[in-house]
This record gives structure tokens, sequence and C-alpha cells, in this order.
């Protein structure tokens, strides 16, 4: 079955950077698009942006150009989202998802991140 | 910027029928905009409810249901349960983007 595996829960002081992985398996890494989407505490969803698995291409939402960057690595079927210059309001749980016919599918778990000096 | 307008909050009682909307605060809300839906309870992440504007996702009973009324994306849910009790979020698709609405806190 299709399953998002996120790393574990992130601790970070104002001003460093993040990397959060997503392990997708159960299908063929290749053929979708996954995107990240974050929810801070007592908030909504927030897109962050998508990245093309095969190509490499990426495409953030406005905000978040320049401080978060969307990598993969396809030999091991892993999908990455680095934030970087974090501040408190970054301090939320950050999603993976896999996409198809323009929403949303399935789900990583969520990969909570604390800021905080 | 693309903004998604919810309802904040709606009330139904058990048994009953709601409809939520999703809109746009400037234009209208079209198949083209593929509007999906999704519930989400503290703690979990969403659920995939309704996709491609009126395409249930594989489990979801069909009281939930998704159309387009008038310039909205509209979700409607008949027979409404306790357990329907969440928020839910509708995602417009844009070329380039993927806009999340603030959210519907549905209280049953």
């Amino acid at each position: 079955q299709v399953q998002l595996v996120q790393s574990g829960a992130e601790v970070k002081k104002p001003g460093a950077s993040v990397k959060i992985s997503c392990k997708a398996s159960g299908y063929s890494f290749n053929y979708f698009y996954i995107h990240w989407v974050r929810q801070a505490p007592g908030q909504g969803l927030e897109w962050l942006g998508r990245i093309n698995p095969i190509s490499g291409a990426t495409n953030y939402a406005q905000r978040f150009q320049g401080s978060v960057t969307m990598t993969r690595d396809t030999s091991i079927n892993t999908a990455y989202v680095e934030l970087s210059r974090l501040r408190s309001d970054d301090s939320a749980v950050y999603f993976c998802a896999r996409v198809r016919e323009h929403a949303f599918e399935f789900w990583g778990q969520g990969t909570t991140v604390t800021v905080s000096s | 910027q693309t903004v998604v307008t919810q309802e904040p909050s709606i009330s139904v009682s058990p048994g009953g029928t709601v409809t939520l909307t999703c809109g746009l605060r400037s234009g209208s809300v079209s198949t083209g905009h593929y509007p999906s839906w999704y519930q989400q309870t503290p703690g979990q992440p969403p659920r995939t409810l309704v996709y491609n504007t009126n395409t249930r996702s594989s489990g979801v009973p069909d009281r939930f249901s998704g159309s387009i009324l008038g310039n909205k994306a509209a979700l409607t849910i008949t027979g409404a349960q306790a357990d329907d009790e969440s928020d839910y979020y509708c995602v417009i698709f844009m070329p380039n983007d993927m806009v999340v609405g603030g959210g519907t806190k549905l209280t049953v």
C-alpha cells in the first residue's frame, strides 16, 4: 500500500536550518508530484510548494521563495524540504503529500518542527 | 495573491444536512480549479474526501458529496453524524500553486 513516512520531530534555534524527509513506498516514486504543506499550532493548512520527482523541478508558494528548498533522491524514493533562517513562526507540523488529479491523495504522518531559543 | 474563502464555523444537528462552501475572494471557482476537500481531526493528517470537484476518495461514504454551487465549490454532508465533527479544508488548483482555504470548523 502507498505510504509516506516522514522523519522525526526537530527542535531548532532561530536562524538555523532544518531538513525533513519523506520516504515513499508502495508505488512508483517518479510518477507523482510530492507537495509539502504545513500547519502552525491551532491554525489552518498552508501550501509550501511541490517537486517533480523525475526532473527535480520545483514550484514554491510566493511567500516561501528563498526560504524553502525542495529536493529528492530517486535512488531511495525520498523527498526533502529544507527551511532556512528559521523563525519562531515556522514552528509547525510539516506534511508531505502525494498528488494525483490535482489533489492531495496520500499524506505523510507529519513532522513537528519547533523553533525556540 | 489568490485567497480562498470558507465559512469559519458551521453547526449542524445530528442527522441533518449541511453545505460548506469554498470561494475565491476575486472570481469564481470552477471545475477547472479541480476543487478538493479534506477532513482533519486534531493531531491527525488530513483525510482526502473529494477531489476533482465531485469524485469521492476511496472509502469515503456517499453522504459526502462535492459540487459547484453558483460561483463556489461546495461540500454537502447529508445525515451528519457525531464523528463528522472536524475541520474541513478546500484546496484550489492553480497552474503553479495549490491554494488552501482557511478551513471550516464543523460542529455536530
